[in-house]
């Protein structure tokens, strides 16, 4: 079975600043998808990059960029320029691909602090 | 447009009482999903659809029940209330295309069951 491991609860940023997040995962799939999803205290999910398996170029969305490391399973979420509009829970989810019914595996969470 | 659209958005249950979560999507997609999130462990999925009359278990089925009559509408129902359902629900709706796919997430629901 698929498993998505996110290691840090809880992360802190100085505004301004770059912080990375981590999260590794466990498949033995070779199609699948990688997304990073933003929480904030209003609840809603929101998709902030997607990243496919088959492409051996990193996501990147405006100041959101990843580094995707197939061999190692590892997927980690760098944001710059941090605003304090980024404090959120920030989740990692994995998606398979060729028999895709629509469900993801999610990480357990991280908490980011934005400090101003 | 509207998306996804759960309702309750709170709710407050008695132990052993039953309740229906709705849950509507106007996208036309063909996948739904139903999600709790307990702190600390994520988003756990409960039951999923792939298409109206297509249902099947998660990680997390036991308590609760699922159809799916229309592609547009995937109710998830408590048949007894327990404690340890107090969570947030999620609803989920989703597509595929070539290459490409993407989830779009209701609002939530905060269940307490006491």
């Amino acid at each position: 079975a698929q498993t998505v491991t996110q290691s840090q609860p809880e992360m802190s940023v100085q505004e301004a600043e770059t912080v990375t997040l981590s999260c590794t995962y466990d498949t033995s799939e070779s199609d699948y998808y990688l997304f990073w999803y933003k929480q904030p205290p209003s609840r809603q999910m929101i998709l902030v990059i997607r990243q496919e398996a088959y492409k051996q170029q990193n996501a990147t969305e405006n100041r959101f960029s990843v580094n995707f490391q197939k061999a190692a399973k590892s997927f980690s979420l760098k944001i710059s320029d941090s605003q304090l509009g980024d404090a959120a829970m920030y989740f990692c989810a994995y998606q398979h691909g060729s028999s895709n019914t629509g469900k993801l595996i999610f990480g357990q969470g991280t908490t980011l602090q934005v400090k101003p | 447009n509207a998306g996804v659209t759960q309702t309750p958005k709170f709710q407050v249950l008695k132990t052993g009482q039953s309740m229906t979560l709705q849950c509507a999507q106007d996208m036309n997609h063909e996948y739904m999903s139903w999600y709790r999130q307990d702190p600390g462990m994520g988003l756990r999925l409960i039951h999923y659809s792939v298409g109206a009359g297509i249902t099947d278990q998660g990680e997390v089925p036991n308590g609760y029940n699922v159809s799916r009559s229309t592609t547009e509408d995937f109710p998830l129902r408590l048949l007894s209330a327990a404690p340890s359902q107090t969570s947030v629900y999620f609803c989920a709706s989703s597509y595929t295309g070539t290459g490409v796919t993407e989830a779009f997430f209701g609002q939530g629901t905060r269940l307490t069951v006491v």
